[in-house]
């Protein structure tokens, strides 16, 4: 069955260095999510992917963050100058068809310790 | 803004048993989701119930959806070990952003 896979699984870095993480969403999929879940809360929305470009963003979303599709596989985030407090579980999700499918299937997650 | 918020958030029951998780929300919905996510690991999507649907089904879980209570259930009948985990609603209004609940974590015991 396919899923969205993500690499690494966790990823350690110093306050205010860049980090990328990456996702693999499922491969006929057209929308892609960023989420995230710091230890003990809710999963958050971060932003939303569509045609190449956001098609929705929360407002956690800001200008530290970025993402891109570099080609036709791998869809990515990054965080410029990371905070103590982005230490999180990012999640990438992704979903088939609008109007027939909403489910959205997530991978696995990068845990991101920030010291 | 809408919300899912599930209740109890924490259940503890025996194997065998069946466990129900209810879930409210703030605001209309397109879709409302359930997920499941072992300790420290990903999230599983279980079923996805519209709008307009009153019940849905698949293998052991059963999710009811009441809109005009803004509100909806998971039943896990016949629980296991195995389902010790959190179980999450998430709502959408048009097939984008997921808005989580914090989650009901649940403990099956053998």
């Amino acid at each position: 069955e396919p899923e969205v896979t993500q690499t690494p699984s966790h990823q350690v870095t110093q306050m205010g260095q860049e980090v990328i993480l990456r996702c693999v969403p499922i491969s006929n999929h057209l929308y892609f999510y960023w989420y995230r879940q710091i230890l003990g809360q809710k999963v958050e929305f971060l932003v939303s992917f569509y045609n190449n470009e956001i098609s929705e963003k929360s407002e956690i979303f800001d200008d530290q963050f970025s993402v891109e599709r570099p080609d036709g596989s791998n869809f990515t985030l990054k965080i410029r100058s990371t905070k103590l407090e982005d230490s999180a579980m990012y999640f990438c999700a992704s979903q088939g068809q609008a109007g027939s499918s909403y489910e959205q299937y997530f991978g696995p997650g990068t845990r991101l310790t920030v010291t | 803004s809408q919300q899912g918020e599930e209740d109890p958030q924490a259940l503890s029951i025996q194997e065998g048993e069946n466990a129900t998780m209810n879930c409210s929300y703030k605001t209309s919905i397109n879709n409302l989701q359930w997920y499941r996510q072992n300790s420290g690991r990903g999230l599983v999507h279980l079923i996805l119930i519209r709008s307009n649907e009153r019940e849905k089904h698949s293998g052991r879980l059963r999710v009811t959806l009441d809109t005009s209570k803004k509100s909806s259930s998971l039943l896990i009948t016949a629980s296991r070990a195995a389902d010790t985990a959190s179980y999450f609603c998430a709502t959408d209004q048009a097939g984008t952003a997921l808005i989580f609940g914090k989650g009901t974590t649940l403990s099956v015991s053998s």
